[in-house]
């Protein structure tokens, strides 16, 4: 299956702490995507990286990209309470060709305490 | 608010029973999708339109039968479902289809089925 899996599945820190999450990827990929997802709601997009860039930043986020390795970081800097929702990667692989076939993961859940 | 907007938010019916979930996007986008979200499994693709033609359907069982009238509404047609079709069904649109595209999605439908 070409999923990406995150890792941890769930993650718990206090707020004003970093927030780390990885996902990983099993063939080669032409982008890839994070989304956020709030309880019981949609998924809304956060960032994109590019098979060519290999870090990216946007706000309190910074994601990272390891083509050699399969393998994207997310990382949310100074986690708010409001950070609490679960995270997706999503993948967008070369055998999709013009079908806009995303591939998301199974999600790390985040909870940031007050 | 993402600009697409899902009715039922939340819908349970009898495995007899037939109903149908609507979407619309106010985005102006071209392409429109059903995602089925279940717990503890990834995000899984059923059906996508372009230009409300359908490009993909991933192996859909047919008791789901979508319909596209025109790119800014979708409809997802249920009937005899089984109970393991309970699931969060969340619709999303994005400018094209093509690779690189981000998604935009409701806030989804939680379907129950007795």
């Amino acid at each position: 299956s070409q999923q990406g899996e995150e890792d941890p599945q769930a993650l718990s820190i206090q707020e004003g702490e970093n927030a780390t999450m990885n996902c990983s990827y099993k063939t080669s990929i032409n982008n890839l995507q994070w989304y956020r997802q709030n309880s019981g709601r949609g998924l809304v997009h956060l960032i994109l990286i590019r098979s060519n860039e290999r870090e990216k930043h946007s706000g309190r986020l910074r994601v990272t990209l390891d083509t050699s390795k399969k393998s994207s970081s997310l990382l949310i800097t100074a986690s708010r309470a409001a950070d609490t929702a679960s995270y997706f990667c999503a993948t967008d692989y070369f055998g999709s060709s013009n079908t806009g076939k995303l591939i998301f993961g199974q999600g790390t859940t985040l909870q940031v305490k007050p | 608010e993402t600009g697409v907007t899902q009715t039922p938010r939340h819908l349970v019916m009898g495995m007899t029973n037939k109903k149908s979930l609507k979407c619309e996007q106010h985005l102006g986008h071209n392409a429109m999708y059903w995602y089925k979200q279940s717990a503890k499994k990834p995000l899984e693709l059923m059906f996508v339109y372009n230009f409300k033609e359908q490009t993909e359907n991933n192996s859909v069982p047919s008791r789901f039968s979508p319909e596209c009238p025109n790119s800014s509404h979708l409809f997802l047609h249920l009937h005899t479902l089984q109970p393991e079709d309970s699931a969060l069904y969340l619709c999303a649109s994005s400018q094209e289809l093509g690779r690189g595209e981000k998604l935009f999605f409701g806030s989804g439908t939680q379907l129950s089925v007795l």
